[in-house]
């Protein structure tokens, strides 16, 4: 079993519609979370911070659900512009450990 | 501020060859990261460094791959002979402190490397 898992995708949606993915973790020494967005040919790029309490950043909405040992985004009222691939990131820092999911691929249809 | 910059952004090479890839890390950045992503598959760690120290090399597929920060600066990933399997993205990325999580990872365009 990977060590963090996410639903590759992809998910094809309409122009302002609401969507969420999740990504599972196994490990409950994992620390600290992130999402990352990657475009197409280009490398990945950080799209927020993950905290325990939740937080929001525009129209994107991360959460944190260590009990079931998740996190989520959630992307409102979408935009073409959000096209790309979701990557999940979660840190041990104890073990220096950096581990990837293999990301979710959005699209968004006008 | 200068970005994470690697070098060459593409390179294609015949099975049996050697490549060198480099990455200048953002200046300052103490941490130094290799990754690949092959086509298809996931990114997947290759070593960290922490200045010129290999912190963790377990990602390292096998001992074709050599990877060197002298000076603990640029950081060099040499892959000699290439295969055909080597083929993909090496991702270089730099961090300033891992521990803190407010400014996690850093990461340049990426050398795409093809083995024919």
């Amino acid at each position: 079993r990977k060590e963090v898992e996410q639903d590759p995708g992809p998910f094809n949606v309409p122009e302002g519609a609401t969507v969420a993915f999740n990504c599972t973790y196994s490990n409950s020494a994992s620390q600290s979370f992130f999402w990352y967005r990657q475009d197409c040919r280009k490398e990945p790029k950080l799209l927020m911070s993950v905290y325990s309490s939740g937080n929001e950043d525009g129209r994107f909405t991360a959460q944190l659900n260590r009990a079931s040992q998740y996190i989520s985004l959630l992307i409102r009222d979408s935009k073409l512009s959000d096209s790309a691939t979701y990557l999940c990131v979660v840190l041990r820092s104890s073990a220096s450990k950096i581990i990837f999911g293999s990301g979710t691929r959005l699209s968004i249809r006008p | 501020e200068a970005g994470v910059t690697q070098f060459p952004s593409h390179s294609v090479i015949e099975k049996g060859q050697t490549v060198t890839l480099r990455c200048d890390p953002i200046s300052g950045h103490d941490n130094l990261y290799w990754y690949r992503r092959v086509m298809g598959k996931e990114i997947k760690f290759l070593l960290h460094f922490v200045k010129e120290s290999k912190q963790d090399e377990s990602g390292m597929p096998n001992n074709r791959f050599l990877a060197e920060r002298t000076g603990g600066t640029y950081s060099t990933l040499k892959v000699q002979p290439a295969e055909l399997e080597d083929s993909g993205v090496y991702f270089c990325a730099s961090s300033q402190d891992l521990a803190s999580g407010a400014n996690v990872l850093t990461f340049g365009a990426g050398s795409r490397l093809t083995v024919l």
